[in-house]
Formats: structure tokens, sequence, C-alpha cells
């Protein structure tokens, strides 16, 4: 069976902090798929990125910011300079061959 | 486009009157499923599809039901609803690296 634990329930940072989500997951599927999803206030699930197992090389795109780690299992987010927008839910969500996990979630809260 | 469209977006109902929310995609992808989101909870999978007339429990699946009778469409059916079932309902068309969701519907069982 596969999981996917995101340790942190919630955070909270003041605008322009730097602020890291972290995903850790469990598979016994050599090839597999991790993702991240932001989920706003709106309730839509907002796709981020997605990357495949054979694949560590990590991802920036503007503020954000990916670090794939095989060796720890983890799929860890960066978001640089933090805005009041990026308050939300993230997941982040494992596809192997049998079934796309999500994690609990992080709740982040971006004050002014 | 690549589109899931679930129907409806909102819907509060009253217990044991029986409902069905609509799941279509566009994609052909023979991988389907669906998931509840409840606080605290993440999102939890009722159902899936692997294809057409396969289908199988997820992690939640009391009080729920689904058919495939095309690949397109995967219908998620409360025949007898509960207030428990009071939640964020996701579908979702999966094919390895792309997976696509619904809208979401929030439904309300009083």
């Amino acid at each position: 069976a596969q999981k996917v634990t995101q340790a942190q329930t919630e955070i909270s940072v003041v605008e322009k902090e730097d602020v890291t989500l972290d995903c850790v997951y469990e598979t016994r599927d050599t090839t597999y798929y991790l993702f991240w999803y932001k989920q706003p206030p709106s309730g839509e699930l907002v796709f981020l990125i997605r990357r495949n197992s054979f694949d560590e090389q990590n991802e920036i795109s503007g503020r954000y910011s990916w670090n794939f780690q095989k060796s720890t299992s983890s799929f860890n987010f960066t978001i640089t300079a933090s805005q009041v927008v990026d308050s939300a839910v993230y997941f982040c969500a494992l596809n192997g061959y049998s079934t796309l996990t999500f994690g609990k979630g992080t709740m982040l809260l971006v004050s002014p | 486009e690549a589109q899931v469209t679930q129907n409806p977006r909102y819907l509060i109902t009253v217990t044991g009157k029986k409902l069905t929310v609509t799941c279509s995609q566009n994609m052909n992808h023979e991988y389907m499923s669906w998931y509840r989101q409840d606080p605290g909870l993440g999102l939890r999978q009722i159902y899936y599809s692997m294809n057409v007339e396969v289908t199988d429990k997820g992690d939640v699946p009391e009080g729920y039901k689904v058919s495939r009778k095309e690949k397109r469409n995967f219908p998620l059916i409360l025949e007898s609803p509960s207030p428990n079932q009071t939640s964020l309902y996701f579908c979702a068309s999966i094919r390895g690296s792309e997976a696509f969701f619904g809208q979401g519907t929030r439904l309300t069982v009083v």
C-alpha cells in the first residue's frame, strides 16, 4: 500500500517569509508520479507540479520550487517570499500502479 | 481541452433522498476515481474504476455506489444519504502522469 505524509497540519507565516511544505511518501512501485496541488478557499484543486520517479531534478517556477529526493522519499515544496494570495491548503499526492493517494494537506496562512 | 465535468457544484438534500453526482471526462482515460474531502482528513478515495464495468472499493466506500457503463462517465450514487456524508466530493480522471479533477461538489445532508 502507498502512503503520503504531510506532517505539518498548519503553517502561519508573515508575508515575504520563505516557507517549506514537507511531503514524505511510501510506495513499493518502481515507477510512480508525485504531485502538488493547491486548494484555495473557493475549493477547487489547482495543479502545481508533477514529477516522475526517474526525474530527481529540482524545479523552480517563479517563487515556487520543489526538491525531490528519492533517497529520503521526500518531495518538498518551498515558496519564496510568500504572499497573502498563497494562503491555501496544499496537498501532496502519489500515483503508482494502483491509485492516486493524497496526504492530509497543509494549511498555509500568510498574513500581511 | 482536457476536462472533467462534475455536477452539481452545490447540493443540499435531506436524509434518505437518493441522489447522483455526475462525472464525465473527455480524455478517454480508463481510470477514474471518486474522493471525499473532510477537514483534517485530506482526500480519501471512495471508489475507483479501472475500465468500463470494472469498479472497486476505495478506503471509504460505505454508503456509496458507482457505475461505469461507458468510459467517459462515472456517476457517484448515494442511495440513502445521511448527515455524515456531508462533505466535498471530487471526481478524478487519471492516466500515469496526468490527473485531472472535477470542480468539486459540496454536498450537505440535513
